[in-house]
């Protein structure tokens, strides 16, 4: 069955420097990828969407790169700040499923001043 | 504020109770998705409805159930609860929802508690 892996240990760095949170899947080509960002005891918030055909996707200081040979996605968070610190999940769809997303488990983000 | 409204924010109930969670979609969205989040199994997609029918079903118990009404809110009843269903319960909403492209945009949950 379809697996997605992220950083299961939380990621600390210092303002200012970059985040890279890694997602790994496993038995699957999906079409695309999302990225979610969550607060504790909220909803996640949609980030970005890359296609399979994009190798990479920037707003702000967010940046997606998506390695369908590797089965890889890379976020990175630019001149990271503490506000930034939450947990980021990515999701992929399940194929002639709808809407169906599957995600990650999380990654937890804490940005230190 | 995604625009989706969850009701009600925390449940605390019994062991083989049921109880009703209730999610408005922002207005003009047609499809509706709940999720269950645990601590052990992060976000997990239950079923999805669009324009007030099924349209893709995850790992959902058949304990619970749900249904989308012709004004487009929705409700997940939960039945014979046990203390594993305890977690926070999240609605989503998108335009469409026949391809996952369409954004999601999530509620602030319902935080069922089973003791």
């Amino acid at each position: 069955s379809q697996k997605i892996e992220q950083n299961s240990e939380a990621l600390n760095i210092q303002e200012g420097k970059t985040a890279t949170l890694t997602c790994n899947y496993t038995n699957y080509s999906p079409a695309y990828l999302q990225w979610y960002r969550q607060d504790p005891g909220r909803g996640p918030v949609f980030l970005l969407l890359i296609r399979e055909n994009e190798k990479e996707k920037r707003k702000e200081r967010l940046k997606v790169t998506f390695d369908t040979t590797l089965k890889q996605s890379l976020f990175h968070i630019t001149a990271s700040q503490p506000a930034d610190s939450a947990t980021y999940l990515c999701a992929l769809p399940i194929y002639n499923q709808g809407g169906k997303l599957i995600f990650g488990q999380g990654t937890e983000l804490s940005v230190k001043p | 504020d995604s625009g989706v409204t969850q009701t009600p924010k925390h449940l605390i109930t019994a062991t083989g109770q049921r109880v009703t969670l209730r999610c408005s979609p922002r207005s003009g969205d047609l499809s509706v998705y709940w999720y269950q989040q645990s601590l052990d199994q992060g976000l997990q997609f239950l079923i999805q409805y669009y324009n007030g029918e099924e349209r893709a079903k995850g790992n959902i118990l058949e304990r619970f159930s749900a249904q989308q009404f012709p004004d487009l809110h929705s409700e997940l009843n939960l039945s014979s609860l046990e203390l594993g269903d305890s977690a926070l319960y999240f609605c989503a909403s998108s335009v469409g929802g026949r391809d996952s492209t369409d954004t999601q945009y999530f509620g602030p949950g319902t935080r069922l508690t089973v003791l």
